[in-house]
């Protein structure tokens, strides 16, 4: 069984920080997503990233994959208000079929 | 953009009803999924579907069917409903194919509270 787990679950930050959310997985996979999820509202899709050494990056935020290490980062530089936000990472349980195992979340607040 | 719609933004049932909850997609996409989300335990997979009348059980599929009658619409059904089916559900789609490489596009969500 597929489990994945994200660390820290809560984060409080301080504007112009840095910080790294965790997504660990227990079983092969080389498919990750991530989502932001705002108070209230849907998961808007962040990143995807197909295989191993793969890093994304938009804005402020950068992801990476270690499919050795079962692993995902998601790196926050120098944080902003508009940041705050719940952060999900998802893993694909089988080459693309897009059944996803979800992380519990990252509640992340960003103060001024 | 992909518009991924759910019919209820808020809902309250009793216990012991039957309840519908139905999510329609405009981007042609096969792959349709079913969620709950629950505080600390992020999202949990109750249904999907990869096309027409094709159905497939997720992790926590008891004590709900689904139904997909046309590719644009994926319905979620709770045969007797019970407290602790209280939850957030959310819907989504997505384009089939391991080189597709495209995301699940959410819906707003459904809040539903069983009394």
């Amino acid at each position: 069984e597929l489990k994945v787990e994200q660390n820290p679950l809560f984060l409080s930050m301080q504007e112009g920080k840095n910080y790294t959310i965790y997504c660990n997985y227990s079983t092969t996979s080389d498919r990750l997503y991530w989502y932001r999820q705002d108070p209230g509202k849907s998961l808007e899709s962040l990143f995807v990233l197909l295989s191993n050494g793969a890093v994304k990056q938009e804005g402020r935020l950068m992801a990476s994959l270690d499919t050795k290490a079962r692993l995902s980062t998601l790196h926050i530089t120098a944080a902003v208000h508009d940041l705050s936000a719940t952060y999900f990472c998802a893993v694909d349980m089988g080459w693309g079929a897009q059944k996803l195992v979800f992380g519990q979340g990252t509640r992340l607040t960003i103060n001024p | 953009d992909v518009k991924v719609t759910q019919s209820s933004r808020y809902l309250v049932k009793r216990t012991g009803e039957k309840v519908f909850l139905e999510c329609v997609q405009d981007m042609d996409h096969e792959n349709m999924f079913w969620y709950r989300q629950d505080p600390g335990l992020g999202l949990r997979l109750i249904y999907f579907s990869y096309d027409v009348k094709m159905k497939e059980k997720g992790d926590i599929p008891e004590g709900y069917s689904v139904s997909r009658e046309k590719k644009e619409r994926f319905s979620l059904i709770l045969e007797s409903a019970s407290t602790n089916q209280t939850s957030m559900y959310l819907c989504a789609s997505s384009l089939r194919g391991q080189l597709e490489n495209k995301p699940q596009h959410f819906g707003d969500g459904t809040r539903l509270s069983i009394l």
